[in-house]
């Protein structure tokens, strides 16, 4: 069972069009990171949110975690075919001094 | 380039034999991380050391070890190796375990 559930696992849109990823769980963290992982490289950590109810802009990316810092979103408007890619959110569960990652959604933006 | 570094970045091996794998931290973080990443269980932590010292440990088999040296590079040992291991492994390093800078891996291959 994975502690962090991200949705949707598969997302294929065309350029220009607005999405929205989720990061679900039933416990909760202390800091939500969000990164992107492109073909044959490392995750590049794209956020870290650490207060519930924030939310954080970087360019076309908008993030947010949740009230009960159980979740948080990844918002992103006027997707480009740069954006395309695995996003993983990864968090850190109160108490504990280790990330958890998500399973992440692997975006495809269609020219 | 997040400045972690990874050797190699491709190994192909048999299984039963043992591989190293080496990462050096960006200058100046003193904590490396080890995380397995693989089709079907995504990206999971193995094992932290700080400044030398081993700080957390996660599903590392143990049949893998690692140690951290006094310039602060790392090896991850893995022997006995299975089909099973196939994966990407990745360093990460960082000043603290929410914000973490990954390598570009080492793709594992044992056949």
């Amino acid at each position: 069972t994975q502690l962090l559930e991200q949705s949707p696992q598969f997302l294929s849109i065309q350029e220009g069009e607005n999405l929205t990823v989720y990061c679900n769980s039933s416990s909760v963290f202390s800091s939500l990171q969000w990164y992107r992982q492109e073909p044959g490289e490392g995750p590049v950590l794209l956020v870290t949110v650490v207060t519930g109810g924030e939310v954080k802009k970087l360019k076309r990316l908008t993030f947010q975690f949740g009230d009960a810092r159980k979740d948080s979103s990844l918002h992103i408007t006027a997707a480009q075919p740069g954006d395309t890619g695995l996003y993983l959110c990864a968090g850190t569960l109160q108490g504990a001094q280790k990330l958890v990652f998500g399973q992440g959604t692997r975006l495809t933006i269609n020219p | 380039d997040s400045g972690v570094t990874q050797t190699p970045k491709h190994l192909i091996t048999a299984t039963g034999q043992r591989v190293t794998l080496r990462c050096s931290p960006r200058s100046g973080d003193l904590s490396v991380y080890w995380y397995q990443q693989s089709l079907d269980q995504g990206l999971q932590f193995l094992i932290q050391y700080y400044n030398g010292e081993e700080r957390a440990k996660g599903n590392i088999l143990e049949r893998f070890s690692a140690q951290q040296f006094p310039d602060l590079h790392s090896e991850l040992n893995l022997s006995s190796l299975e089909l099973g291991d196939s994966a990407l492994y990745f360093c990460a390093s960082g000043q603290s375990y929410n914000e973490q800078f990954f390598g570009p891996g080492t793709r594992l291959t044992v056949l």
